[in-house]
């Protein structure tokens, strides 16, 4: 079935970039996401790619998307201590599909 | 911004026992899902609903589940007679159509007991 998998931790100092990494195993994913989990907190969406992108940049946040290798990565520019959060990436295949989910990157951003 | 709503926020509630989620979904939204994220675990896929019937569902979305749309605002899930594994931040999403993104409610954590 399909599968999306990311590191469990980061940390960054303050200031500094933060590149999370996802992979995911089904090849007709057509949208990929990226969530933002603040404590105890809903999910935000932070951005999003179709398949037939390679980048998107929204201000802070660039978005790589490597499908031959079925890879997605967040970077975060001049990270703050405001971005420490769980951030999961999420892929969904055909018209109507749920969304699969990664377990989640816990972002620790250091002072 | 429009959001999704949730209520409530916290609900505990002793085994066996039913309780009610509810989700006031963005108004012009049509299709609706729930997810479950068990603490420390992934997010998972429960249900997805549209024009008043199940889209698609879970394993986890047994017979002790389900979902109705009582009226034209309000989405909710019932489970019948809760299990301490039901312990879990359930969340509601929805969008206008899909694969266009969902938008997440803040979620409700049940505790059951």
């Amino acid at each position: 079935g399909e599968d999306v998998e990311q590191s469990l931790f980061l940390s960054v100092r303050e200031g500094d970039s933060s590149v999370i990494n996802c992979t995911y195993t089904d090849s007709s994913s057509t949208y990929l996401y990226w969530y933002k989990q603040e404590p105890g907190a809903g999910l935000q969406l932070l951005t999003y790619i179709f398949s037939n992108m390679d980048m998107k940049q929204d201000q802070r946040l660039t978005v790589l998307l490597n499908k031959k290798d079925k890879h997605l990565s967040l970077r975060i520019a001049d990270t703050q201590t405001g971005d420490s959060a769980i951030y999961f990436c999420a892929e969904r295949t055909d018209y109507g599909q749920n969304f699969v989910f990664g377990p989640g990157t816990r972002l620790s951003v250091l002072p | 911004e429009p959001e999704v709503t949730q209520t409530p926020s916290h609900q505990v509630t002793q085994m066996g026992q039913e309780v009610i989620l509810r989700c006031v979904p963005i108004s012009n939204h049509l299709y609706f899902y729930w997810y479950r994220q068990i603490l420390g675990q992934k997010v998972e896929f429960l249900v997805s609903f549209y024009n008043n019937e199940i889209s698609e569902k879970s394993e986890i979305f047994d017979d002790q589940f389900s979902v109705e749309r009582p009226d034209g605002s309000n989405f909710t899930l019932k489970i019948r007679s809760t299990k301490l594994e039901d312990s879990a931040m359930y969340f509601c999403a929805a969008t206008t159509r899909p694969p266009e993104t969902q938008y997440f409610g803040p979620g409700t954590r049940l505790l059951v007991l």
